[in-house]
C-alpha cells in the first residue's frame, strides 16, 4: 500500500459524460501528478500540482482538467467522453515538487460505452 | 523531447534464474533520474529501483540490479534469483527535473513471466 488513495476504483460511463476522479496524496506529499495508461498510448504524463499550483501539463486534453484543493487532495475532471478516454488513470504524489520518488494510487478504470 | 525504448515486449525466465531486461533512452540533458517500475496483474505501480545520473555506481536492491552506462544511454535491469512473484510488466521511466515541474516518461513496457 503506497499511502495514496483513489476513488472510485472503477467508473463506467457513456460517451458525452462528464466524470471526476479523486486522489488524496500520502500524509506530507505536496506534489501531485496524474496520468493514463491506456492500451494505444501507453502511460502518459497528464499533469502536476504542487501545493494547489499547476507545475507541469503534459499530452492532457482539452475536455480534461485538474485541480489540487487546499487539503492536498486532487481532482481530475473528464468532459465530454469519449471511446478513446477508456484507459487507467493513476494518481502519484511526492513529497516536494523536487522529490523524484513518486508514489502512485491504485488507479481508477474508467470504461466509457 | 525525452524518449524511453523498451525493444522487449515479452520475455520469459525460469524460477531461480536470472533475467535482464533492456532499456534505452534519448535526452540531451545531463541531470536526470531513471527508474523501473513494476506492474503486476494488480495494476498497482510499485517503484523497483531508481538511479540518480550524476552517480556512477550501479543502484541494487536486494535481487534487483541496473547496469547504468550514461555515455550509451542504457539502463538494463537484472533480476537474479527469479520467484513467480516477479510476474510482471516491467516500466522504464525517465525523470528530468525543471525547476519545481517533474514528470514521469515511460518506455512501452516489457512483460516478464516466470515460470516452474
Amino acid at each position: 500500500d503506497s499511502g495514496v488513495t483513489q476513488t472510485p476504483k472503477h467508473l463506467i460511463t457513456a460517451t458525452g459524460q462528464r466524470v471526476t476522479l479523486r486522489c488524496s496524496p500520502r500524509s506530507g506529499d505536496l506534489s501531485v501528478y496524474w496520468y493514463q495508461q491506456s492500451l494505444d498510448q501507453g502511460l502518459q504524463f497528464l499533469i502536476q500540482y504542487y501545493n494547489g499550483e499547476e507545475r507541469a501539463k503534459g499530452n492532457i486534453l482539452e475536455r480534461f482538467s485538474a485541480q489540487q484543493f487546499p487539503d492536498l487532495h486532487s481532482e481530475l475532471n473528464l468532459s465530454s467522453l469519449e471511446l478513446g478516454d477508456s484507459a487507467l488513470y493513476f494518481c502519484a504524489s511526492s513529497v516536494t515538487a523536487h522529490t523524484y520518488e513518486q508514489y502512485f494510487g491504485p488507479g481508477t478504470r474508467l470504461t466509457v460505452t | 523531447a525525452q524518449t524511453v525504448t523498451q525493444s522487449q515486449p515479452e520475455m520469459s525466465v525460469q524460477e531461480a534464474e536470472t533475467v535482464t531486461l533492456s532499456c534505452t533512452y534519448d535526452t540531451s540533458e545531463n541531470n536526470y533520474y531513471l527508474f523501473w517500475y513494476k506492474q503486476p496483474p494488480s495494476r498497482q505501480m510499485i517503484l523497483v529501483i531508481r538511479q540518480e545520473a550524476y552517480k556512477q555506481q550501479n543502484a541494487t536492491e536486494n535481487r534487483f540490479s541496473v547496469n547504468f552506462q550514461k555515455a550509451a544511454k542504457s539502463f538494463s535491469l537484472k533480476i537474479s534469483d527469479s520467484q513467480l512473484g516477479d510476474t510482471a510488466m516491467y516500466f522504464c521511466a525517465f525523470m528530468k527535473l525543471a525547476g519545481t515541474a517533474s514528470k514521469l516518461t515511460f518506455g512501452t513496457g516489457t512483460r516478464l513471466q516466470v515460470t516452474l
